[in-house]
Parts: C-alpha cells; structure tokens; sequence
C-alpha cells in the first residue's frame, strides 16, 4: 500500500495562475479530506468528501475547489491563486465506518505540498 | 462552533524526564474523539493516542498517556521517559461530525 499520495511536493505559482494539487489513496477510503497549515496555526479543513460524488465545505473554502469523481482520488483546485494561498496542504483519508461503538476514525495524512504564491 | 486550545506555544523537557502538554476544547457533539498528533521536521502527521469521549478511561500508548476531563473540555498528553526522538510539534485535535478541528501545536524540545 501506498498509503495516501500527494503530488508535486512543492510548487511556485505566480499571482492569478491556477493549479490542481493531486491526491490520491490506495486503502478504499470513504473519506477525504484537504487542510492547509500556517506557520503558528493548526490545520485548517479547507473542503471534504464522503464518498464519490459528495463533497462539502469545512471552514476556510473561499479560493478552492474540489470533486470527488472516484473513491481513491480528491484534487484541490486553485483557479486563481493569490498570495494568502501560500501555505502547506495536506490531503488525509479516513474509513467512514462509525456505526460500531469503539470504532474511531483515524486518519492517514499525506507527505504535504508546499505552495509559494509569488 | 468546536474549537481546540493549545495554550503553550513551546515545551521544553530534558531527556528522560516527563512533560504534560496541555489541550482545552468546546464542543456541542455527545459522540466525539480527541487525538494527539505528531509532527517531526518531515512534517508527516503522526497519530500518537486518541480517546474516545465516551470512554471514561483515559487513554495509554507506551509512555504516551492522556489525562481526559470531559466536563472541564480538558485532554492533556503526558509524555514519560522523554527521548530525542521525541522532539516535535504536537497537536490536539477534535473530530465531530466529519471534521477534524485543530489547535494550533506546542512545539517540545528535548534537552539531552
């Protein structure tokens, strides 16, 4: 197993361009998720995803998007990139399975991607 | 709204003694888990102890131990026998309904 993949590692965007940042996971995760991390800060969900074809919003959405087209992959879309997107993104998965008291959702991160936005 | 508090920017510990990391919470959910997460330079998040909420007992993992108050909002990590190894950013970390809710760390140094 892979675990989960992110791809590039680091990136250098210039103000106004777009990019995708790739994620993807090998172990049949429902969930998915991005957070970006800043310096002094935890991480911050930026959007999540259920199962194929459901996403939502979590709390600092404005400037991304995502979809969810299969179970193993989640890109995030930047579609004009500005400076205060500069940060550290991490993608993680999760098994959704919560119905059984004592099972807990521990979720498996990616290596990170870290975006400068000049 | 769910929020987590990590009150200490910077920890520092010598090698083999304890130090106790501090985790304050709200939340509104009955049904919800606490984790503990590692962060080394390599910046790969690392799970170290999770508690469920409904559990009374207070979690253990190796020289890792929580101290889980749930009327005071409080989880605390106890680290024992401090190693180098140790040394990191750590993280407290809330989850209900499908959201992970973040402090924001206390870096540990480790004092050989």
């Amino acid at each position: 197993n892979a675990g989960v993949t992110q791809t590039p590692k680091f990136q250098v965007l210039k103000t106004g361009q777009s990019m995708t940042l790739q994620c993807a996971q090998d172990m049949n995760h429902e969930y998915m998720s991005w957070y970006r991390q800043d310096p002094g800060m935890g991480l911050r969900l930026i959007h999540y995803s259920v199962g194929a074809g459901i996403t939502d919003q979590g709390e600092v959405p404005n400037g991304y998007n995502v979809s969810r087209s299969t179970t193993e992959d989640f890109p995030l879309r930047l579609l004009s990139a500005a400076p205060s997107q500069t940060s550290v993104y991490f993608c993680a998965s999760s098994p959704l399975d919560r119905i059984e008291r004592g099972s807990y959702n521990e979720q498996f991160f990616g290596p990170g991607t870290r975006l400068t936005v000049l | 709204a769910q929020t987590v508090t990590q009150s200490q920017p910077e920890m520092s510990v010598q090698e083999a003694e304890t130090v106790t990391l501090s985790c304050t919470y709200d939340t509104s959910e009955s049904d919800y888990y606490l984790f503990w997460y590692k962060q080394p330079p390599s910046r790969q998040m690392i799970l170290v102890i999770r508690q469920e909420a409904y559990k009374q007992q207070n979690a253990t993992e190796n020289r890792f131990s929580v101290n889980f108050q749930k009327a005071a909002k409080s989880f605390s990590l106890k680290i024992s026998d401090s190693q180098l190894g140790d040394a990191a950013m750590y993280f407290c970390a809330l989850e209900g309904n499908y959201q992970l809710i973040w402090g924001a760390g206390t870096k540990l140094i480790i004092k050989p």
